[in-house]
């Protein structure tokens, strides 16, 4: 089975504060995606990776930034947490560029900035 | 640009009561459809697919979707509901272009009483 790990269940942030959100996935995945989560809202892609190094803006990306410098793992970056970042946010894999392959989610981070 | 609706944000059903949770989409191309189950305090889960073929698509948990072109439509059904059901459900559509980006609808909770 694929498995997706996100390093944190739980984060408290402050306000200012540059925040990591680590992402590893074990199976061997082309394809990273960081999403936040919230209520009414449903899921909001905010960066997504095809390949090392290679990253695209999802649909948010404004006040976060990401790195993947190993296949595996793709970290998202909120350069300076702000209180309207609280939320939950989900890492998800795929394998390969066709359109027909699902989505593998993490168990997410709930992440407060106070 | 694909898009899914999904109607109904809070759907409640009786233990052993037919469950409906309906999506509708939009897609300038024959659109690959998803559906993926989200527990408490859990990242979301594969529950089906429609790719190609046949329409009427079985799943885990006993659910299935019939995809209807001519309606636009993914709906979800389970014949008869269980108290483990409860969750919130979500409906995706894939993209043309790279790294299979998905589009989710705002998401569906589904409670069940007794």
């Amino acid at each position: 089975d694929v498995k997706v790990t996100q390093s944190s269940r739980y984060l408290v942030k402050r306000t200012g504060e540059k925040v990591f959100l680590e992402c590893v996935q074990d199976m061997d995945h082309e394809n990273m995606f960081w999403y936040r989560q919230d209520p009414g809202l449903g899921l909001r892609l905010i960066y997504f990776s095809y390949d090392v190094k290679m990253k695209e803006k999802g649909d948010i990306p404004e006040g976060y930034s990401v790195s993947r410098e190993k296949k595996e793992r793709f970290s998202l970056i909120l350069e300076s947490a702000s209180t309207n970042q609280t939320s939950m946010y989900l890492c998800a894999s795929s394998f390969g560029q066709t359109f027909n392959q699902p989505q593998h989610f993490g168990d997410g981070t709930r992440l407060s900035i106070l | 640009a694909q898009s899914v609706t999904q109607l109904g944000s809070h759907v409640s059903v009786s233990e052993g009561a037919l469950v409906l949770l309906r999506c509708n989409y939009s897609s300038s191309v024959p659109p690959y459809l998803f559906w993926y189950v989200q527990y408490p305090n859990q990242g979301l889960q594969l529950l089906l697919k429609y790719t190609t073929g046949a329409t009427l698509v079985k799943g885990i948990n006993g659910f299935e979707a019939e995809f209807k072109k001519s309606e636009t439509s993914f709906h979800l059904t389970k014949p008869s509901a269980h108290m483990s059901d409860a969750a919130e459900y979500f409906c995706a559509v894939s993209h043309t272009g790279t790294a299979s980006k998905l589009t989710f609808g705002t998401g569906t909770r589904l409670q069940v009483t007794l």
